[in-house]
């Protein structure tokens, strides 16, 4: 079956760090872009990294320095390592596949998400 | 920063059609592609590069781009479609942009 599942989250102080973990099932993300895609409660969607089978990635602006991407092609996982969290990073995380066409990617596949909780 | 602007809620009667738009500068220049999220799920793909529907999507989910103004039209609501739904675009400075999501609720 191919899916996506995540892990990783948790309750953390602001400051502190913390990183997300999705196995990928029934396809090889060597092959694949991978991304990470999060939520805010009751918010919106809001794009976070993409990247692809040979290491490559691209970040959004408001994230980068803090957040990074990774994957390991022989466990076939992607991770986000995410530091100096703050509260507004509150959400769910969703891992994704990453389709590219062109310039651009689109997401066709969605784990069930991990719940990350910054608080004091 | 690169937005893309979407109404906050549709209301539709069972097997009416729902239009929901989704607008952005030079947005008919990009592709946009379309997520269906219900309550305590994972969002879905239901429409790509503007009008192509993924394998498994039914025949009534539809889409275009044009004039600046890309459009989800669900024809023939049913009350499995009450969800949210997020348009999606991409734009070289921002990269990836969402639109804020539009509730659709079938009466």
């Amino acid at each position: 079956e191919v899916q996506l599942v995540e892990s990783g989250g948790g309750l953390v102080r602001p400051g502190e760090s913390l990183r997300l973990s999705c196995a990928a099932s029934g396809f090889t993300v060597s092959s694949n872009f991978m991304a990470w895609v999060r939520q805010a409660p009751g918010k919106g969607l809001e794009w976070v990294s993409v990247i692809s089978g040979g290491g490559t990635t691209w970040s959004a602006g408001s994230m980068k320095g803090r957040f990074t991407i990774s994957g390991d092609n022989s466990r076939n996982m992607t991770y986000l390592q995410m530091n100096s969290l703050r509260v507004e990073d509150t959400g769910i995380y969703y891992c994704t596949r990453a389709i590219r066409f062109g310039a651009i990617w689109f997401f066709d596949l969605w784990g069930q998400g991990t719940l990350v909780t910054v608080s004091s | 920063s690169y937005e893309l602007t979407q109404p906050a809620s549709v209301s539709v009667s069972p097997g009416q059609t729902a239009t929901i738009t989704c607008s952005g500068d030079n947005l008919e220049e990009r592709y946009v592609f379309w997520y269906q999220q219900k309550a305590g799920q994972s969002p879905v793909l239901v429409i790509y590069q503007d009008n192509k529907r993924p394998s498994g999507i039914p025949e009534r989910f539809s889409g275009s781009n044009s004039d600046n103004i890309a459009t989800l039209t669900i024809s023939g609501t049913q009350s499995m479609d009450a969800a949210d739904y997020y348009c999606q675009a991409w734009n070289t400075t921002a990269l990836c942009v969402f639109g804020a999501g539009t509730k659709v609720t079938v009466l």
